[in-house]
């Protein structure tokens, strides 16, 4: 299975700090996306990426939050003034192969933001 | 406005027994897909399934087979002879299909199963 990886695997930092989670997704890979899942809750869509762009985003991705892909591999979400709510495993997947369309979005193992 | 609902919060089963994980789904598309994915406790969000919406044919890939039913919008998971190591979160998600490949999926609220020896 084609691995996307994510750093830090936990993140503490204090309410009204920035935070930028990193993913480097497959390299074929044309779609990208964040998902965010707060403890024992169910996992929620951000926001997908597309062509440098943001293709779709949910009511939870405000302002506060903002997603880029400078260097055409590393895909990083940042959150600019964090809050307690916050606090969640963040997942980056990606999806949609150059060679293959496919409809499968494959995980990165997660980011735990903790914000205290 | 797509919704994936998963009644069962968490089941219990010893090792052995068949165990079916139930997903109900609501979209206003016709071409849709359907997914399962496993979290184990490490955390990590495993694929298991994808199936279209014109593909109502169950699968069976080892221990795990999938019944898509249409008629009922639904798509239930069923392990047979569950072992410890089953022992997750199952989800079941949905996504409306209208571009190549790139859209967002709706999970459903999980299943926790646990599985005892």
């Amino acid at each position: 299975e084609p691995e996307v990886t994510q750093t830090p695997s936990h993140q503490v930092t204090q309410m009204g700090q920035e935070v930028i989670l990193r993913c480097v997704p497959i390299s074929n890979h044309l779609y990208f996306y964040w998902y965010r899942q707060i403890l024992g809750q169910k996992v929620e869509f951000l926001v997908s990426f597309y062509n440098n762009e943001i293709s779709e985003k949910s009511e939870i991705f405000d302002d506060q939050f903002s997603v880029e892909r400078p260097d055409g591999s590393n895909f990083t979400l940042k959150i600019r003034s964090t809050k307690l709510e916050d606090s969640a495993m963040y997942f980056c997947a990606a999806g949609g192969d150059r060679r293959e369309p496919t409809y499968e979005q494959y995980f990165g193992p997660g980011t735990r933001l903790t914000v205290t | 406005a797509q919704k994936v609902t998963q009644a069962q919060t968490e089941i219990s089963v010893v090792e052995k027994e068949d165990v079916t994980l139930d997903c109900v789904y609501e979209t206003r598309d016709t071409t849709y897909y359907l997914f399962w994915y496993k979290q184990p406790p490490s955390g990590e969000l495993v694929f298991l399934i994808r199936r279209n919406s014109f593909d109502e044919q169950n699968e069976i890939s080892g221990r795990y087979s999938w019944n898509f039913q249409k008629s009922t919008s639904s798509f239930n998971f069923t392990i047979t002879a569950s072992q410890v190591v089953d022992s997750a979160v199952y989800f079941c998600a949905l996504s409306e299909a209208y571009d190549n490949a790139g859209n967002m999926l709706t999970f459903g609220g999980g299943t926790r199963l646990m599985v005892k020896p």
